[in-house]
């Protein structure tokens, strides 16, 4: 079945970087994108971006150029997201999902989360 | 401040339906589809309803989407105690280029 799975939990201090991975299994990992969105406790889902597999296109949510990079990996099938200059309000819980190519905001499925946490 | 207005919760009892509104505007609900996903406790969000008004397999037939203009809604009938979730509407916004949400509706069965 079509699955992934995400990193375990990380904690970080104010300034730091944090690479987060998502690996996909069940399905041919060029033929679908795959997306961030992020939760912050207690609130609501933020979309941080997405990634082609296939030819490594981009599109950054305007609030997170410049500080967010996304990558793959195609021998193993791995997405990684990586945030920079890390700050308190970016603790959250970090969601990798996958999208069919031109289908923007069709999120399935969706892999467990990773809690990053930013404190000093 | 979400691009998408849901309000924040709702409630109901077993057996009976309601309805979750999502608001947008022309860039985003207007002119693309909208996808619906519920997030039960402690969980990752989950795929409920897809382009508007089709439901994934496994997703129970008492789910069911509808759009008009710039609004769309999630009506749940039949309802049932795991029902109780936050659910979540969504689209691509033209303008921003970016996939954008609603804050998310709690719905409480009573």
């Amino acid at each position: 079945q079509v699955q992934l799975v995400q990193s375990g939990a990380e904690v970080k201090k104010p300034g730091d970087s944090v690479k987060v991975s998502c690996k996909a299994s069940g399905y041919t990992f060029t033929s679908q994108g795959i997306s961030w969105v992020r939760q912050a406790p207690g609130q609501g889902l933020e979309w941080m971006g997405w990634i082609s597999p296939y030819n490594g296109n981009r599109n950054y949510a305007q609030k997170f150029q410049g500080r967010v990079t996304m990558t793959t990996d195609t021998p193993t099938s791995t997405v990684y997201l990586e945030v920079r200059s890390l700050r308190s309000d970016d603790t959250a819980v970090y969601y990798c999902a996958r999208v069919p190519y031109g289908s923007g905001s069709w999120f399935d499925p969706w892999g467990q989360g990773t809690l990053v946490t930013v404190s000093s | 401040q979400s691009v998408l207005t849901q309000p924040p919760s709702a409630s109901g009892t077993p057996g009976q339906r309601v309805t979750i509104s999502c608001s947008g505007g022309r860039s985003n609900i207007g002119g693309n589809s909208v996808y619906w996903y519920q997030q039960l406790p402690g969980t990752a969000p989950r795929l409920l309803i897809y382009k508007n008004n089709q439901r994934p397999s496994g997703v129970p037939d008492r789910f069911s989407g509808s759009k008009s203009g710039t609004s769309a809604s999630l009506a749940i009938s039949g309802l049932r105690s795991e029902d109780e979730a936050d659910y979540y509407c969504a689209a691509w916004d033209d303008s921003l280029n970016g996939g954008v949400f609603g804050g998310g509706t709690k719905l409480t069965v009573l």
